[in-house]
């Protein structure tokens, strides 16, 4: 089972920031956090990952807490386009490849 | 950008038959997988591939199921003899490496039905 909590829904208005939590308490020193989003029945789409250190790409960003066991999403400024399912993984570097998906949040972005 | 394809959309099929869903996965990628989701249900692992062989499966994927990768270009997912309960979007995945810079890139997916 995923080895993480997420809350189920949320919502966020348009051009808002919207920030996605993730609680990881067992996570170990090896693991890696990872976020995809499921856009409808679409295939999941990568969207960033980190060890330790915060990290930002052109989608997002991820802050993960010093203790490593929780982390937040942030889509900076949400559109209509964002709204989706939104995963986060944890996984170890080595070992099992496999991606284990939970149920995530369904994040809905509000006109 | 480069993408992971997958064909067909969509295959309608009668149990008992087999069917041979299709990917052809990001050109510099040596990393395979197959995942599939049940309508309103999670993303499930079924296989990785590395180098030609299985390097990991699930408990679903049993000896109904099997890969291939015929030639460079296409990693292939058959069902020799679908079920019912095998209805479900069939999700063909990529990556560069493994570990910790694993990022796996999907397909848009496969819907199968069978009937």
């Amino acid at each position: 089972d995923a080895k993480t909590t997420q809350p189920p829904s949320m919502d966020c208005a348009e051009g808002r920031a919207a920030n996605l939590p993730c609680n990881h308490s067992t996570i170990s020193g090896n693991e890696y956090v990872y976020w995809y989003r499921q856009i409808h029945s679409q295939g999941p789409q990568y969207i960033i990952h980190g060890l330790k250190n915060n990290e930002t790409n052109e989608m997002a960003s991820l802050i993960i807490t010093e203790d490593r066991k929780s982390s937040t999403l942030i889509l900076p400024h949400a559109t209509l386009r964002d709204t989706a399912v939104y995963y986060c993984i944890v996984k170890a570097q080595g070992g099992s490849e496999k991606l284990v998906f939970g149920k995530g949040t369904k994040l809905t972005v509000n006109p | 950008e480069p993408e992971v394809t997958q064909t067909p959309s969509h295959q309608v099929t009668q149990m008992g038959q087999e069917v041979i869903l299709r990917c052809v996965p990001i050109s510099n990628h040596l990393y395979f997988y197959w995942y599939r989701q049940i309508l309103g249900q999670k993303v499930e692992f079924l296989v990785s591939f590395y180098n030609n062989e299985i390097s990991e499966k699930s408990e679903i994927f049993d000896d109904q199921f099997s890969v291939e990768r015929p030639d460079g270009s296409n990693f292939t997912l058959k069902i020799r003899s679908t079920k019912l309960e095998d209805s479900a979007m069939y999700f063909c995945a990529s990556s560069t490496v493994v570990g910790g810079g694993n990022e796996q890139f999907f397909g848009p997916g496969t819907r199968l039905t069978v009937l």
